[in-house]
């Protein structure tokens, strides 16, 4: 049972336009949501989190936004820019679990056009 | 560069075989966490090292041991491979036990023939 879903495994976008990469989980446990990107041949980067407390979070050309009632959360990128093209995770943790390991959705591949 | 070191960044080996993947975290950090990413699947959590001791289990098979040793570097060691073992096993890091964000190594690619 998948409890974190990318359920677009790819996106491309115009240089300068809005990426929206959306991510559902199913397990109401989860209380903290992160995004990380890879490039092929290196290992996820961290881009952003949110807490459940929040519904959104802003840093940068990155937002992330958490909608708890549908357990959904999607991740803003504006503009888009052509460094911006590789994989981008999903990730949630149960913190209350007390091991803070991290459920992965299968990614979304992002391609910035220019 | 996040700061985790894992090595080696290839191994080929064959079936039956035992290997010893390494991990050093990035300086300061206590957890470890060790995940596998298999093709079509997303990064699957197999354990986590928090100073040295055993902190959290996931889908580690029997197979698969890991330890975290007194200078905080971990291996995670694969025996009686099999073909389906066949994938790119992370490490990442974290300040404390839960801390977030946890910091990936850029992985190491197995491959059993």
């Amino acid at each position: 049972d998948q409890q974190v879903k990318q359920n677009s495994p790819s996106l491309s976008v115009q240089e300068g336009r809005i990426s929206i990469l959306n991510c559902d989980y199913t397990n109401s446990m989860f209380d903290y949501f992160l995004w990380y990107k890879k490039y092929p041949a290196e290992g996820p980067t961290f881009l952003i989190s949110i807490s459940s407390i929040k519904d959104k979070n802003e840093d940068g050309r990155f937002t992330v936004f958490l909608n708890k009632s549908a357990k959904h959360l999607s991740l803003h990128i504006v503009p888009s820019q052509p460094g911006d093209s590789a994989v981008y995770f999903c990730a949630a943790s149960d913190t209350g679990a007390g091991s803070y390991q991290l459920t992965f959705g299968k990614g979304t591949k992002l391609s910035v056009i220019p | 560069d996040s700061g985790v070191t894992q090595t080696p960044k290839h191994l080929i080996t064959a079936t039956g075989q035992r290997v010893t993947l390494r991990c050093s975290p990035r300086s300061g950090d206590l957890s470890v966490y060790w995940y596998q990413q298999s093709l079509d699947q997303g990064l699957q959590f197999l354990i986590q090292y928090y100073n040295g001791e055993e902190r959290a289990k996931g889908n580690i098979l029997e197979r698969f041991s890991a330890q975290q040793f007194p200078d905080l570097h971990s291996e995670l060691n694969l025996s009686s491979l099999e073909l389906g073992d066949s994938a790119l096993y992370f490490c990442a890091s974290s300040v404390a036990a839960g801390g977030q964000p946890q910091h990936f190594g850029d992985g190491t690619r197995l491959s059993i023939l």
